[in-house]
């Protein structure tokens, strides 16, 4: 069974800091790799998605991959209140157009 | 906005009532899938449509079926309906010839009793 782990936290951080949130997958399959953001009682909102190892960046946000050892991660750099929020990794293997999400880490970032 | 719309917002029903949820694709996409959100929960995979034909499933019941439409709009019908059935249900859509990232409407909160 495919499983995507994150740390449900919550994760708090000062406003102005950088947030970093961590997901690992267990299919090794994998090519696809999703952020989303959900704020509370809304839905899930695409930020970022990233195919291959490396980084990728996207104005405050940068996606971090890593296949080998199998995590991905998201960097928010200056923080601010606005980013509170519950972060979704999602994984999908290559064709499947199915991800798996995992649970969600929540974000505090605090004035 | 995604250009995903779902009806109803809210609905309460009773246990063992039986529901149905919709969902209106984003233009160009034709692919719908739906997925039930507990509270604290990640969207867990119910069914994927493609092209009217399901193409995929979820670890969910019979009880859980569902339609695509010639216009990509999509229904779910949950029966005989249970309190655990009581979640956040989300339609996304995509267009599997331009990608498989995945838009998401902005939910149906269904609550049983």
């Amino acid at each position: 069974q495919k499983e995507v782990e994150q740390n449900s936290g919550p994760l708090s951080v000062p406003e102005g800091a950088i947030a970093s949130l961590n997901c690992t997958y267990s299919d090794r399959g994998s090519q696809s790799f999703f952020w989303y953001r959900q704020y509370s009682g809304k839905s899930p909102e695409l930020i970022m998605f990233i195919y291959s190892n490396g980084d990728k960046e996207d104005g405050r946000f940068t996606a971090q991959l890593n296949k080998a050892s199998q995590y991905v991660s998201l960097l928010i750099r200056d923080s601010q209140p606005s980013d509170s929020a519950t972060y979704l990794c999602a994984v999908s293997s290559g064709g499947s157009y199915i991800p798996t999400f995992g649970r969600g880490t929540s974000l505090i970032v605090h004035p | 906005e995604t250009g995903v719309t779902q009806s109803p917002t809210h609905l309460i029903k009773t246990r063992g009532q039986q529901v149905t949820l919709r969902c209106s694709s984003q233009s160009g996409h034709n692919t719908v899938s739906w997925y039930q959100q507990a509270l604290g929960q990640g969207p867990q995979f119910i069914f994927q449509y493609y092209r009217e034909e399901e193409n995929g499933r979820g670890n969910f019941p019979p009880r859980f079926s569902g339609l695509q439409f010639p216009n990509y709009s999509s229904e779910l019908n949950v029966n005989a309906l249970e309190l655990d059935d009581s979640a956040l249900y989300l339609c996304a859509s995509n267009s599997q010839e331009g990608g498989e990232t995945q838009y998401f409407g902005p939910g149906t909160r269904l609550l049983v009793l």
